[in-house]
């Protein structure tokens, strides 16, 4: 079946560095990726749309200068955490549309903490 | 827009005691309405979706659900818990046009031996 994979699984940084997290889309392609952030025992967050070939959508209340996506190629979209500060650790999930319009695919998600 | 909301944040249930975790949704259009596990550390398994053909939903490990319009709920159950039902379950819901989801806050399941 359609799998998603997301590298690293885990990553830890100093404050003030930039994290990139990749989404691929294994067998099968996606032109439209999204990322999720999930924050301990709550529920996921919608962050952003990732459209390959042109620029993400954003949720409301989402820095976009914080959070660049950037959506490469038809199995590939990463995001990448600037400027990383403690309040941004947390596990940032992605997915891709499978076929069938209804069905979504989930990465394994990034545990990512910053000190 | 389109929102759910899952009553009540931790179930506790006894093993082989009926499980029963609580979702309504709202939306404007005609709903797709998913559950999905979430093991520690793990990412979303699917656990099953309804897409508006049969109302009575079987998904995997045993769970099913059933939609209810005139309720908007789309409450999952089993019949009979096993300890390693014990996990976060998520319902979510999407228009199915531009396949974003809508996730609720959530319900952690835990299974007494």
């Amino acid at each position: 079946g359609a799998v998603v994979s997301q590298h690293p699984s885990r990553v830890i940084c100093k404050s003030g560095t930039s994290v990139k997290i990749e989404c691929r889309s294994l067998d099968f392609q996606a032109t439209t990726m999204f990322w999720y952030r999930q924050f301990p025992k709550k529920s996921l967050m919608l962050m952003a749309t990732s459209n390959e070939g042109s620029k993400a959508t954003y949720e409301q209340g989402v820095e976009k200068d914080k959070f660049l996506i950037n959506h490469a190629s038809l199995t590939l979209s990463t995001l990448t955490v600037t400027s990383a500060h403690p309040e941004d650790s947390s596990f940032y999930i992605c997915s891709a549309p499978g076929r069938k319009q209804e069905t979504q695919y989930f990465g394994p998600g990034t545990r990512l903490l910053v000190l | 827009a389109q929102s759910v909301t899952q009553l009540g944040s931790h179930v506790s249930v006894s093993e082989g005691a009926l499980v029963l975790l609580r979702c309504n949704y709202s939306s404007s259009v005609p709903p797709y309405l998913f559950w999905y596990v979430q093991y520690p550390n793990q990412g979303l398994q699917l656990l099953l979706k309804y897409t508006s053909a049969a109302t009575l939903v079987k998904g995997i490990n045993g769970f099913e659900a059933e939609f209810k319009k005139s309720e908007t709920s789309f409450h999952l159950t089993k019949p009979s818990a096993h300890m390693s039902d014990a996990a976060e379950y998520f319902c979510a819901v999407s228009d199915g046009s531009n396949n974003d989801m809508r996730f609720g806050a959530g319900t952690r399941l835990t299974v007494k031996p």
